[in-house]
């Protein structure tokens, strides 16, 4: 059984349009994240959901919204897509909101904008 | 805030042999501390966490790493390494913003094992 999942796994667009990821956890988790993986492999933290509220923004351009339905989802909207957005964006999920946690990470969406 | 410095971007060894990833972290008061692991085209797997207790820490796949306050480090060390170990490795500090949690990556070192 697949615990975090993400669609799709690649994602080629042109600049200026607007595309969605999808992630699901059936870990039953509460809390859960989106990442930025850019070329040079490194990671950093974008938003962070606790039972559907959001309580991590960091800095992140309000072209990208991430919307969490319930629990188990946190796709991630992006408007007016440039070059700079392309990378790999990992959907993770944890138990709590604990430092002591935990995160299992999804397979990654690769985006290439063109 | 907190940061972590992996000394190594690449460190390639031969087959069967030992090897030691260096991470060094920013000092705090309680420091949480993690080593993922990321096989090609792949999402992160968690290999090892320190939390508190003893400072040898034990993994899967044969990884330890050991956690010295005093050099603020937490270096990732294999005995004899195969290659299926190939594979880009993270260490990581975890840090509480805002009542949630948030991990801080190094920047990644690539481990390449050759025959």
């Amino acid at each position: 059984d697949t615990a975090v999942s993400q669609t799709p796994k690649y994602l080629v667009t042109q600049m200026g349009n607007d595309k969605s990821i999808k992630c699901e956890q059936n870990l039953g988790h509460d809390t859960m994240y989106w990442y930025k993986q850019d070329s040079k492999k490194f990671l950093k933290i974008m938003f962070s959901y606790n039972n559907k509220e959001l309580i991590i923004n960091e800095t992140v351009p309000n072209r990208f919204s991430p919307k969490s339905p319930d629990k188990a989802h946190l796709n991630l909207h992006i408007n007016s897509l440039e070059l700079g957005d392309s990378a790999v964006y990992f959907c993770a999920s944890s138990q709590g909101t604990g430092p002591h946690n935990e995160q299992f990470f999804g397979p990654g969406t690769r985006l290439t904008v063109l | 805030a907190q940061s972590v410095t992996q000394l190594d971007s690449q460190v390639p060894v031969f087959e069967e042999a030992p090897v030691e990833l260096r991470c060094n972290y920013s000092s705090s008061v309680s420091v949480y501390l993690f080593w993922y692991v990321q096989y090609p085209n792949q999402g992160l797997q968690l290999l090892l966490k320190y939390l508190s207790g003893s400072t040898l820490v034990k993994g899967i796949n044969g990884f330890e790493a050991e956690f010295n306050k005093s050099q603020t480090s937490f270096h990732l060390r294999k005995p004899s390494v195969h290659i299926s170990d190939t594979a880009e490795y993270f260490c990581a500090v975890s840090e509480t913003i805002q009542g949630a949690q948030k991990l801080v990556f190094g920047q990644g070192t690539r481990l390449t094992i050759n025959p």
